[in-house]
């Protein structure tokens, strides 16, 4: 079975700082996709960026960056020049490349920007 | 909106009610998946439905909970006789083939 462990349950950074959330998984699939997902207060939750195992490269989008380690099972989120609308609850998720595609997710991190 | 709807999005009801939740996804997503969220925790996967075909149930899903997703459209999850753990936030997804999910606000539901 796959697990996603978040172990920063509360982190906060200076508005137009730069902030890393971690995230580790446990898996013996070889092929998988790795997601975060924004949650913000009371709205739904949105997909910030994912990343495809077997891709080397990290994935980026805008100010939102990973650190993709396959070997280290580890997949750190980089949020460079943080706004206000950052603020929210974010989400490491894992998705098996077969079958149903469910998603597991680790238990967030609450992220408060401060202006 | 184009994105996946959900109905109603707050229910507060009774211990021994039946609750009925409605999810709409997009409309050319074939997969439709639904999870519960309680408060401090990350979604957990309750059940997954390839066009109508409901092909995955978590063992969360007690025989309490039944999910349908007629004609591969639109879905609904019934919880009958509620109890208070069942208090949590439903969340509905949708999505193409093995590409992301794409959530709904969720129903949040209350059990007095």
């Amino acid at each position: 079975a796959q697990t996603v462990t978040q172990s920063q349950p509360e982190m906060s950074v200076q508005e137009a700082e730069t902030v890393t959330l971690s995230c580790t998984y446990d898996t013996s699939e070889s092929n998988y996709y790795l997601f975060w997902y924004k949650q913000p207060p009371s709205r739904q939750m949105i997909l910030v960026i994912r990343q495809e195992a077997y891709k080397q490269q990290n994935a980026t989008e805008n100010r939102f960056s990973v650190n993709f380690q396959k070997a280290a099972k580890s997949f750190s989120l980089k949020i460079s020049d943080s706004q206000l609308g950052d603020t929210a609850m974010y989400f490491c998720a894992f998705m098996k490349q077969s079958g149903t595609y469910k998603y597991i997710f680790g238990t967030g991190t609450r992220l408060k920007v401060l202006a | 909106d184009t994105g996946v709807s959900q109905d109603p999005r707050h229910k507060i009801t009774k211990r021994g009610q039946n609750v009925t939740f409605r999810c709409d996804p997009i409309s050319e997503h074939n997969r439709l998946y639904w999870y519960r969220q309680t408060l401090g925790q990350g979604p957990e996967f309750l059940t997954y439905f390839q066009n109508e075909a409901q092909l995955e149930k978590s063992r969360l899903l007690s025989d309490r909970f039944s999910a349908e997703r007629p004609k591969g459209s639109f879905s609904t999850l019934e919880i009958q006789r509620t109890e208070q753990g069942d208090s949590a936030m439903y969340l509905c997804a949708s999505s193409e083939s093995n590409s992301e999910q794409y959530f709904g606000p969720g129903t949040r539901l209350t059990v007095t």
